[in-house]
């Protein structure tokens, strides 16, 4: 009965490749998001969509590409992967009074 | 530009006193103000919010966070601290424009509750 699920939950790839995320949530949220968490942990917005239109669109290399084919649905892939993009991403959605839920994060190393 | 910030990287607890997480914010108009936490390998869980009404907000697990306007502060409290509560702490802030919030988060605080 996940709310938010993300898969893989573990990505190993070597520099050079191109992957996915995907995701998706049941909760019937209009809005969705991915977010970067680095080694020090802090939490950085990447995109967001509402309703499978892309809305937020953070500084962020053009190699990155969310798609969300249906308002439940949020994917990212990942062209050219570099050594600094292994980080754990989460996606989520949030409510209309802003409370984000969170998938439990895609941990990506790049070697 | 909205910003976050939680003054201490690290808070250490005796298990059963009271703690406080602290947080500033600096948003342009009402804030909306949220606390999260995060397990071990973990996604970030929902705790409480702040958007209007009463100061003290009461949250999951025993948490509540009291907003203060003059001290742009939400900080986080709880009575009595559990071991179980160990974890990181993020507060975030939210403004709405183009059809999303967009939630800045502050760089997180870690808990140690110390049995």
């Amino acid at each position: 009965d996940t709310a938010v699920s993300q898969t893989p939950k573990y990505l190993v790839t070597q520099m050079g490749n191109d992957k996915s995320i995907k995701c998706e949530q049941n909760l019937g949220h209009d809005t969705m998001y991915w977010y970067k968490q680095d080694s020090k942990k802090f939490l950085k917005i990447m995109f967001s969509y509402n309703n499978k239109e892309l809305i937020i669109n953070e500084t962020v290399p053009n190699r990155f590409s969310p798609k969300s084919p249906d308002k439940a649905h949020l994917n990212l892939h990942i062209n050219s992967l570099e050594l600094g993009d292994s980080a754990v991403y989460f996606c989520a959605s949030s409510v209309t009074t802003g409370e984000l839920f969170f998938g439990e994060g895609s941990r990506l190393t790049v070697l | 530009a909205q910003s976050v910030a939680q003054p201490e990287d690290q808070v250490n607890v005796a298990e059963g006193n009271p703690l406080t997480v602290k947080c500033t914010y600096s948003v342009s108009g009402n804030p909306y103000l949220f606390w999260y936490v995060q397990y071990p390998n973990r996604g970030l869980q929902f705790l409480l919010k702040y958007i209007t009404g009463d100061n003290l907000v009461k949250g999951s697990y025993g948490f509540e966070a009291e907003f203060n306007k003059s001290q742009t502060s939400f900080h986080l409290k709880k009575p009595s601290a559990l071991v179980s509560d160990s974890a990181l702490y993020f507060c975030a802030a939210s403004s709405y424009g183009a059809g999303s919030y967009q939630l800045t988060f502050g760089k997180g605080t870690k808990l140690s509750v110390i049995p």
